[in-house]
């Protein structure tokens, strides 16, 4: 089953509302997560790291204004599309990871189902 | 540079065939490495664990080098339904790096 629940699968709005999406890691505790976005036919794109309780580190050219992300516990993580455009539309994908440093087979990552957002 | 490159592709192998590709990895402190597979508008699954030298799973293979910073995944006896992009992964304590995937068609 899933290890990792992201919410919502699909999601189709208008033009200047904002979309929150859900990730959350169902039976471990998530050290640390990750939120992608995928073009079609093109490749997954870093968008933030998020550890529980601190502020995510966003890439290069991602604007965090726009791209709020919440990581309040070690199970659920949200990222919110602020004033959603056309140009937001893709397919969002969060990860979950747990890592014990020193461990390395304790690492566990695994990825959430994906929101495809259109904005109209 | 990115820290985990990877040949984008696509090969396009016959059903049955043996198909190879390697990752790069530039960061010497990463301490594993995985191989995702994944499949049109779906999410990445874990193929395979790379923690020392190598290791196999059923028709796949994946091999570290760690002198020469790469690793390898090698697709034996091909299936249609290994038709997919592969991304390689490298981790260690404070960071995990994603290489952009390389696309395998597989033709009947």
């Amino acid at each position: 089953g899933a290890v990792v629940s992201q919410h919502p699968s699909w999601v189709i709005c208008k033009s200047g509302t904002s979309v929150k999406i859900e990730c959350r890691s169902l039976d471990f505790q998530a050290t640390t997560m990750f939120w992608y976005r995928q073009f079609p036919k093109q490749s997954l794109m870093l968008m933030a790291t998020s550890n529980e309780g601190s502020k995510a580190t966003y890439e290069q050219g991602v604007e965090k204004d726009k791209f709020l992300i919440n990581h309040a516990s070690l199970t659920l993580s949200t990222l919110t599309v602020t004033s959603a455009h056309p140009e937001d539309s893709s397919f969002y994908i969060c990860s979950a990871r747990f890592h014990r440093q020193g461990f390395r087979s304790s690492e566990k990552l695994f990825f959430g189902s994906g929101t495809q957002l259109s904005v109209l | 540079r990115k820290e985990v490159e990877q040949d984008p592709g696509p090969f396009n192998v016959p059903e049955g065939a043996t198909v190879a590709f390697n990752c790069t990895y530039s960061n010497s402190a990463s301490q594993s490495f995985f191989w995702y597979r994944q499949d049109c508008r779906k999410e990445p699954k874990l193929l395979m664990s790379v923690y020392s030298s190598g290791n196999e799973d059923g028709r796949f293979t994946a091999q570290l080098n760690r002198a020469s910073q790469y690793i390898s995944l090698l697709i034996r006896d091909s299936k249609l339904s290994d038709s997919a992009t592969y991304l390689c992964v490298g981790a260690n304590d404070y960071k995990l790096s994603f290489g952009a995937g390389t696309t395998v068609t597989v033709r009947a």
